[in-house]
């Protein structure tokens, strides 16, 4: 059964702090890891898909690295800001996974003021 | 907004009862994706159409069917509704077969199912 595992569940990070959270998948027969932020009452919103070993990939203030040997993905956010509060999703796809995803239960970021 | 709508966005249905819940794919997009978000959970994947045929299947009965349509539009047909199918479904459009691997996907806002 592949399994995709998130830590933190939560985290209360101060405006301006910098903060990271992790996503741990299967490292076999790895194909993709999607990054999504889904804010309350909207829809989740893609950040990254990201394929290569050793991949880091860059939006704005979020950045995510990968490392598909050991099977975690990183995701960071520097000077957090009150709109970056969010649950970020990870899910990863596989070769065998019959075209499913799966999805780990989020980090729900909150940043105080 | 990512041009993905659903419908409609809240619906109370009874034990038993049969729901079909509605997707519009952003345009151009001929993949459509269907999952179940319970609370506390992330989304599990109930299956995907391509080009209005069913191409992959999470772990649910066969009481969860779906149609795609040429335009691309889609439904979510769950029948002999339990208790347990509470939940937000999510569906999510992409461009192509491996919509769910390497291809970012679009979701909709999500309809809210309570069943009593």
């Amino acid at each position: 059964i592949l399994n995709v595992e998130q830590s933190p569940q939560s985290l209360h990070v101060q405006e301006g702090d910098s903060t990271n959270f992790t996503c741990s998948f299967p490292s076999s027969n790895f194909y993709a890891l999607h990054w999504y932020r889904w804010e309350t009452a909207k829809s989740p919103e893609a950040l990254f898909v990201m394929t290569l070993n050793g991949d880091e990939k860059k939006k704005g203030r979020i950045s995510a690295t990968l490392n598909t040997k050991e099977g975690y993905s990183y995701l960071y956010i520097k000077g957090s800001q009150p709109e970056d509060s969010a649950t970020y999703l990870c899910a990863f796809f596989s070769m065998d996974s019959n075209y499913q995803l799966i999805w780990g239960a989020g980090t729900k970021l909150i940043i105080k003021p | 907004e990512t041009g993905v709508t659903q419908s409609p966005t809240h619906l109370i249905k009874t034990r038993g009862q049969q729901v079909t819940l509605r997707c519009s794919s952003q345009s151009g997009h001929n993949t459509v994706s269907w999952y179940q978000q319970a609370l506390g959970q992330g989304p599990q994947f109930i299956f995907q159409y391509y080009r209005e045929e069913e191409n992959g299947r999470g772990n649910f009965p066969p009481r969860f069917s779906g149609l795609q349509f040429p335009n691309y539009s889609s439904e979510l047909n769950v029948n002999a509704l339990e208790l347990d199918d509470s939940a937000l479904y999510l569906c999510a459009s992409s461009l192509s077969e491996v919509g769910g691997g390497g291809e970012t996907q679009y979701f909709g806002p999500g309809t809210r199912l309570l069943v009593l």
